[in-house]
Parts: structure tokens; C-alpha cells; sequence
């Protein structure tokens, strides 16, 4: 079946412009993942969804940051007024129900902002 | 807090054994071992949970303390295809945060 699916693979965006990105989780996964990618870095924690609720937004880097989900399936990651240190590869992930089943990875939205 | 990979790179020529190891400074209630290759998204590789659960590949090993708050990540008879840069994630008991380390970069060489 289809696998996590993200979108745009690469956006270039220009400092103190909004930005969305967005997630097609893997059909019937109802936990969802944001993470964040520096270059050469490990993955950092942004959000996590169980269906459309979220009850854990304490990785959310800023205010500028928001999150939400629709009928348990895409998700969509809005950065506002976006700055330099926000270029990173924002990754998504599903998995099936629980915290300790394993995630499904997208292949990220490489954010660059100018 | 962030776990503590060790080591940071590693070099094996096919067919040698490494060990990946991951530690952190508080309680785990798990701890979750992906696998990235450059330019990819990560690959689930195995779970292990506090109580000695394991949910994972056949051909990949790992054992986890809970008492020193420690896992390793055994690797045997590497192939060119275990290259890749090797994440450990750690929870905690009622958190829904999965805080990843800054990874394990191996090298298979022929």
C-alpha cells in the first residue's frame, strides 16, 4: 500500500513569509509525527497527533508554529513569518494506534528560507 | 534530555561486528532504534520496552537496561547495506515525546 506521503518535497520561501506543509498519513494510521531535521542532525520532536487531537504541542519550537489535523488523515504544519534558523527537513510520520508501534516516515519537506 | 550515542562514526569492512550504543539520564519506558540512509527517511529497525517487550526485525539485535537506562544495537556479519546513520529514540514513562540522539554514522567498506 501506499506509503507516508509529504508535500512539497522542497520549498524555498523568503524570511517572514508563511509557509505550510502537509502530510498524507498512511490510510487507518491514526498517531501522527512532526519532526524536524537540522543538517547533520537527529531528529527533534515538534508535535504528535492521536486522530485530531493533539495532546502534546511541547516540541512546537515558537508561537509560529502550529499544527492541526482533519478527519484523522492529512495533516498540515504552518510556520509563520518564517526565519533563517527555521531551514531544516520537516519530516511526518504515522503509525498504526499507539506510542509504541513504529513510525512510518514521509521523505520530508526540505524547508530553505532566504 | 537528549540521549547520548556512542560512538559518533564507525568504520566496518563486510563481515565485521559492531555495537551502537544509547544512553540517557532518566527513567525509559522505551526505547525505539531507526536507520537512515543519506538523503532517505529513517526505517523503523526495533523497539524494546521496559518489562523486556521487543517488537523488531529478525535479523537485527538489541538489548536494553532499564536499571542504567541504557540500549545497545548489535550489528553482526555487517553488509554493504547496513551504511547509514543509526538513531536511537527514547520515552519515558507518560510522555508522548520520542527524543531521538544525533545518530551513529556507520560505514560498511568492502
Amino acid at each position: 500500500g501506499a506509503g507516508v506521503s509529504q508535500s512539497p518535497s522542497n520549498k524555498v520561501t523568503e524570511k517572514g513569509k508563511d509557509v505550510e506543509l502537509r502530510c498524507d498519513p498512511i490510510s487507518g494510521h491514526t498517531a501522527l509525527y512532526w519532526y524536524r531535521q537540522r543538517l547533520g542532525q537527529g531528529l527533534e520532536f515538534l508535535i504528535y497527533f492521536q486522530g485530531n487531537s493533539a495532546p502534546d504541542k511541547s516540541g512546537l519550537p515558537s508561537d509560529r508554529f502550529s499544527a492541526e489535523r482533519t478527519g484523522e488523515s492529512v495533516s498540515t504544519l504552518t510556520i509563520q513569518r518564517t526565519q533563517q534558523e527555521d531551514s531544516a527537513v520537516y519530516l511526518c510520520a504515522s503509525s498504526r494506534r499507539q506510542l509504541q508501534d513504529e513510525q512510518y516516515f514521509g521523505p520530508g519537506t526540505r524547508l530553505t528560507v532566504t | 534530555q537528549q540521549p547520548v550515542q556512542s560512538p559518533q562514526a564507525v568504520i566496518l569492512r563486510e563481515g565485521e561486528d559492531a555495537v551502537i550504543n544509547c544512553s540517557s539520564s532518566k527513567a525509559l519506558y522505551s526505547v525505539h532504534w531507526y536507520r537512515q540512509k543519506h538523503g532517505e527517511a529513517p526505517v523503523f529497525l526495533m523497539i524494546l520496552l521496559k518489562g523486556g517487550e521487543q517488537k523488531g526485525h529478525d535479523k537485527i539485535s538489541a538489548s536494553f537496561n532499564e536499571k542504567k537506562q541504557q540500549s545497545s544495537l548489535y550489528l553482526t556479519a555487517s553488509q554493504l547495506s547496513y551504511s547509514g546513520t543509526y538513531f536511537c529514540g527514547t520515552r519515558g514513562a507518560g510522555s508522548y515525546q520520542l527524543t531521538f540522539g544525533k545518530g551513529t554514522k556507520l560505514s560498511v567498506i568492502p
